[in-house]
Order: structure tokens, then sequence, then C-alpha cells
């Protein structure tokens, strides 16, 4: 089946700073989502983006679906942005979960 | 428009009981999946129903069982609970199978003593 890899599993930055989240997928996919759970479990959807580019307030993300990877950009960084970001690959009906990378914005 | 409901949110059962878990899709989604999400595994694939028939399945027991409504409500059951059974368990809506966006609900914790 299909592989996510997401990095880095970990990330702390100060309220401010940017940051990249990269995932990568082992095959050819249909669909391509990022969320972000937040602390009572609810995975928030932030983009759906099985190629292309798209934007939304401070975040953006990009697939390239010809080369296995998809790039989730956080801006301006808030403490509100703390959490778990998942990135997660359509497989015959079902989606393929990465391990996430925890982010941790510090005032 | 409402977002996806599951109930109940918090449950605790004790080992060998059975648990049912619902979930009510966004209005007009035919799609209904589940995952289950441990610290240990991550979220996994349970199942996906559309139109009341299951599409797909993942490599779960089969003490794992789900079931669709015409109304596209779902459930899933947990049969002879075993403490890995623990988990928050999620459940997505999608408007067609196969493909397209999911939409999560705020998922069902389950604590197995």
């Amino acid at each position: 089946g299909i592989q996510v890899e997401q990095s880095p599993p970990d990330l702390i930055l100060q309220e401010g700073a940017n940051s990249t989240l990269r995932c990568n997928f082992s095959d050819s996919v249909n669909n391509l989502q990022w969320f972000h759970q937040n602390p009572w479990g609810q995975l928030i959807n932030l983009f759906y983006i099985p190629s292309g580019t798209k934007q939304n307030g401070r975040l953006s993300a990009t697939t390239v679906a010809t080369e296995r990877y998809s790039l989730l950009y956080i801006s301006s960084s808030q403490t509100t942005d703390s959490g778990v970001y998942f990135c997660a690959v359509g497989d015959t009906g079902k989606l393929i979960f990465g391990q996430g990378t925890t982010l941790q914005v510090k005032p | 428009k409402a977002g996806v409901t599951q109930t109940p949110r918090y449950l605790i059962k004790t080992r060998g009981q059975q648990v049912t878990l619902s979930c009510s899709p966004i209005s007009g989604h035919r799609s209904v999946s589940w995952y289950q999400q441990t610290p240990g595994q991550g979220l996994q694939f349970l199942f996906e129903y559309f139109s009341e028939t299951q599409r797909n399945k993942g490599n779960f027991p089969g003490r794992f069982s789900g079931r669709q409504f015409s109304n596209s409500r779902s459930e899933m059951n947990v049969s002879t609970l075993e403490l890995g059974d623990s988990a928050l368990y999620l459940c997505a809506s999608s408007l067609r199978s196969n493909t397209g966006e999911l939409f999560f609900g705020e998922g069902s914790r389950l604590t197995v003593l």
C-alpha cells in the first residue's frame, strides 16, 4: 500500500515565525488532504489539494503530484496554530495518514 | 450546514463488553468512513459505507463491524472489547465514495478497563 511520511515529526517555533511541513507519499494519489487536529481530537480540514497550490489566510499548501510530495506553509505563526498536523492521501477509497507533525508555537 | 455528529463523545467499558458508536454525516453526504486513532498505530482506516453498502474494509478483526442506514447515518460496533481497543474513533463523511474531500466529526473516545 501507499506509504506516507511527514517531516519533521516535531517543530517548536516562536510566535511570528514561519514554517514548512512536508509530506512525501510513495505512489500516485487522487486525493490529498491536510488536517489540524485540535486538542479535543477533531480533525479540522485545512486543504483538499491533490495537486497545485492553495492559500487560506496565513496557511498555504502546494502539492507536486508528479514528484509525490506536498508542503504546508504556516506564516506568522500564532500560539493557536499549536497542535498536530496530518497529511493524508487517498488510496482506493480510504485515506492513509502520515504520523503527523507536532507543532508547538511559543509566545 | 451541520457538520458530522458523533455520539457518544466519551465512554468507558470493561473488557468483554460491546459498544456501539453512532455517526450522522453532513446532510447530502452518502459516504461514511470510520477511523481508529491510537498513540501507537496512529490513524487507521476501519471501513467505508456508501448507500448502505460496505465499499471498503481495513485490516481489523471481525469484532469490528458497521452498518449504514437509508438516511446515511452509520453505526460501528465492537464486540468482546479488549484493552487495546481503547482509542479515539473518528467518523468522516464525503459526498462521494472513493474520492473527494472527507470531513471528520469530533470523535468518540473509548476507554476499555
